[in-house]
């Protein structure tokens, strides 16, 4: 079992729409949890960093982390074609060991 | 330089040949990594650098590959005699500093390496 899990999809919704991506995970030395948007051909870049449990939004996203069910989320609200890209969840134990899931393909159609 | 800056950005090689993989990271950041990624198969932890020393090595998956760091910035992954599984993307990475704390990891574009 790895110890991040993350459906890869691919993901497709409409313009306008709410996406809904979650990662969950089976080691509860994570401390810090991070979503990175990776566009084609390019590097991760990082989304959102939060390290306990409850929401953050920024902007269009909300990122939520359950540590007791050990689940984390990203929402993009009114979702725009420009957020078409790999997703990925990345988790810091607290031994500066970073995991990250296998990534979310979302395509956004105008 | 403004961001991580990886070469070369795509090389085919014959199975057999020996490949460099180059990084350049931001100036000033002390760690340094290196990702695999395969299709679908997320982000691989190859090798961690905090300054010119690998603490943390255990991601290499074995050893035809190996990494060196000089002067505290440039660093070189070497994959010996190249098979076809070694085929994936090589992503470099560098942070201000190997903390919980202050994990953001700024990453180059990678190195399709394709290996015939």
């Amino acid at each position: 079992q790895k110890e991040v899990e993350q459906d890869p999809g691919p993901l497709s919704v409409p313009e306008g729409a709410i996406v809904s991506l979650n990662c969950t995970y089976s080691n509860s030395a994570f401390q810090y949890f991070m979503w990175y948007r990776q566009y084609s051909r390019k590097g991760p870049e990082l989304l959102m960093y939060t390290y306990s449990s409850g929401n953050k939004e920024d902007g269009r996203f909300t990122a939520q982390v359950d540590k007791s069910s050990k689940y984390i989320s990203l929402f993009i609200r009114d979702s725009q074609p420009s957020d078409s890209a790999t997703y990925l969840c990345a988790l810091i134990s607290n031994d500066y060991k970073l995991s990250f899931g296998a990534g979310t393909t979302v395509t956004v159609r105008a | 330089g403004a961001g991580v800056s990886q070469s070369p950005s795509n090389k085919v090689t014959e199975k057999g040949k020996d490949v460099e993989l180059r990084c350049d990271p931001i100036s000033g950041h002390t760690a340094l990594y290196w990702y695999r990624q395969s299709l679908g198969q997320g982000l691989e932890f190859l090798i961690y650098f905090q300054g010119n020393s690998a603490p943390d090595k255990s991601g290499l998956p074995s050893d035809r590959f190996s990494a060196e760091r000089t002067g505290g910035s440039v660093s070189t992954l070497t994959i010996q005699r190249t098979q076809q599984e070694d085929s994936a993307v090589y992503l470099c990475a560098s942070s201000l500093a190997h903390s919980l704390s202050n994990e953001k990891l700024f990453f180059g574009s990678g190195t399709q390496l394709s290996v015939l």
